[in-house]
């Protein structure tokens, strides 16, 4: 069975703050996918990252940072000076790299609020 | 690119209706899910096919739900006898063939329809 966790459930900070949104998982498989999905009030997931389970490199792109470490079984997105338009319900998921199983498995999701 | 579309975009019924949702999946994809979303929750895997072959079922797909993809393009959602526990947020993805570099895996969904059961 396949599991994640989002431990925070609100996050607020005040614009220009750095903030880290947490995730844990629990897989039994030694390959798998981890993602990042932002959810604005619009409702519609948009992707945002994406890395494989034998791919440990630590990945930036623009403001915005990940950390995945196996070892801790952790998957951490981190949002440097962060913006107003960063408002959103941010999602961590996991799937297999079986080709015959796809889900996704979500976690609960991290609500932020960026106050200007 | 257009994106995943979702028709309708809400729909309201009453307890009993039968109620039909659409998703078109981007051009090309031949892999195509849907999720349940309620609310404050993680989105829940329903079904996922791959063309026009239902290859996996969640054991949430009761019944009463029916998912099909007849041409491999578009697919249908249909709930018979809705609930009031039916009510949630329906949220379709869809992801490239195999072998394409460097996205393989990656679901792209759409804005969803919203679902409530009076």
């Amino acid at each position: 069975a396949q599991k994640v966790t989002q431990a925070q459930t609100e996050i607020s900070v005040v614009e220009k703050e750095d903030v880290t949104l947490d995730c844990v998982y629990e897989t039994r498989d030694t390959t798998y996918y981890l993602f990042w999905y932002k959810q604005p009030p619009s409702g519609e997931l948009v992707f945002l990252i994406r890395r494989n389970s034998f791919d440990e490199q630590n990945e930036i792109s623009g403001r915005y940072s990940w950390n995945f470490q196996k070892s801790t079984s952790s998957f951490n997105f981190t949002i440097t000076a962060s913006q107003v338009v960063d408002s959103a319900v941010y999602f961590c998921a996991l799937s297999f790299m079986d080709t015959g199983r796809r889900a996704l498995t979500f976690g609960s999701g991290t609500r932020l609020q960026v106050q200007p | 690119d257009t994106g995943v579309s979702q028709d309708p975009r809400h729909k309201i019924t009453k307890r009993g209706q039968n109620v039909t949702f659409r998703c078109d999946p981007i051009s090309e994809h031949n892999r195509l899910y849907w999720y349940r979303q309620t609310l404050g929750q993680g989105p829940e895997f329903l079904t996922y096919f791959q063309n026009e072959a239902q290859l996996e079922k969640s054991r949430l797909l009761s019944d009463r739900f029916s998912a099909e993809r007849p041409k491999g393009s578009f697919s249908t959602l249909e709930i018979q006898r809705t609930e009031q526990g039916d009510s949630a947020m329906y949220l379709c993805a869809s992801s490239p063939p195999v072998g394409l570099a460097g996205v393989q895996e990656t679901q792209y969904f759409g804005p969803g329809t919203r679902l409530l059961v009076l």
